[in-house]
């Protein structure tokens, strides 16, 4: 069976700090890895995604998460957050087979940031 | 492009009462889950459909959970009858193949057992 682990349940930064949001999963076989964003009061939203290819995948908002096969991590990162960025985060994986399609979610990392 | 629409908003029940909530995913996608997140944790899949068919339901407790999709379009979920523990935001999403295409969410419907 797959499991994520977020290894942060809450990550409080200052404005314009860099911050990463670590993710483990455990699976025996390959996976799709991905990064859901939920705002205060809103459904979750597609934040990035890896497939296949390149082991760095990024987003159109500044954020960045590289898959790493050797230490099944793919944590989530940004140079320099805003006060816009303040969400919790949520981290899934998917496998093929019979769970194909099946996302697995962490418990979610809260990010808040500070003036 | 509509995304996932989902309704109620929000339901107030009391225990061993029922319960439905309704989803009408993004148009053409095949493939629908219902997810249900307890506050605190990450979203738990209960039930996934390829147009109209069961794909997984091996989470969904079945003895007072139930969910249909016909028409391989809306779907609803039902929970008869409810209890404590099922307090909690039921998630819908849709995405137009499975694997690793996108799964877009709706915006959830927040129940509350009392």
């Amino acid at each position: 069976a797959q499991s994520v682990t977020q290894l942060d349940s809450q990550v409080p930064v200052f404005e314009e700090a860099p911050v990463e949001l670590r993710c483990n999963y455990s699976s025996s076989v390959s996976v799709y890895l991905f990064w859901y964003v939920q705002y205060p009061n809103q459904g979750l939203q597609l934040l990035l995604k890896y497939l296949s290819g390149s082991t760095l995948v990024e987003s159109i908002n500044g954020f960045e998460a590289e898959f790493n096969k050797s230490q099944t991590s793919f944590h989530l990162r940004k140079p320099s957050v805003h006060i816009s960025d303040t969400a919790e985060y949520f981290c899934a994986v998917s496998m093929g087979g019979t769970s194909y399609g099946k996302l697995t979610f962490g418990q979610g990392t809260i990010l808040t940031v500070h003036p | 492009e509509a995304g996932v629409a989902q309704s109620p908003r929000y339901k107030i029940i009391e225990k061993r009462q029922s319960v439905a909530f309704w989803c009408n995913p993004i148009s053409g996608h095949a493939t629908l889950y219902w997810y249900q997140q307890i506050l605190g944790q990450g979203p738990k899949l209960l039930i996934q459909f390829q147009n109209n068919g069961v794909v997984d339901d091996s989470q969904l407790p079945k003895d007072r959970f139930s969910a249909e999709r016909l028409k391989g379009v809306d779907s609803t979920l039902k929970i008869q009858p409810a209890k404590l523990e099922d307090s909690a935001v039921y998630l819908c999403a849709s995405s137009l193949v499975q694997g690793g295409n996108t799964q877009y969410f709706g915006p959830g419907t927040r129940l509350t057992v009392l």
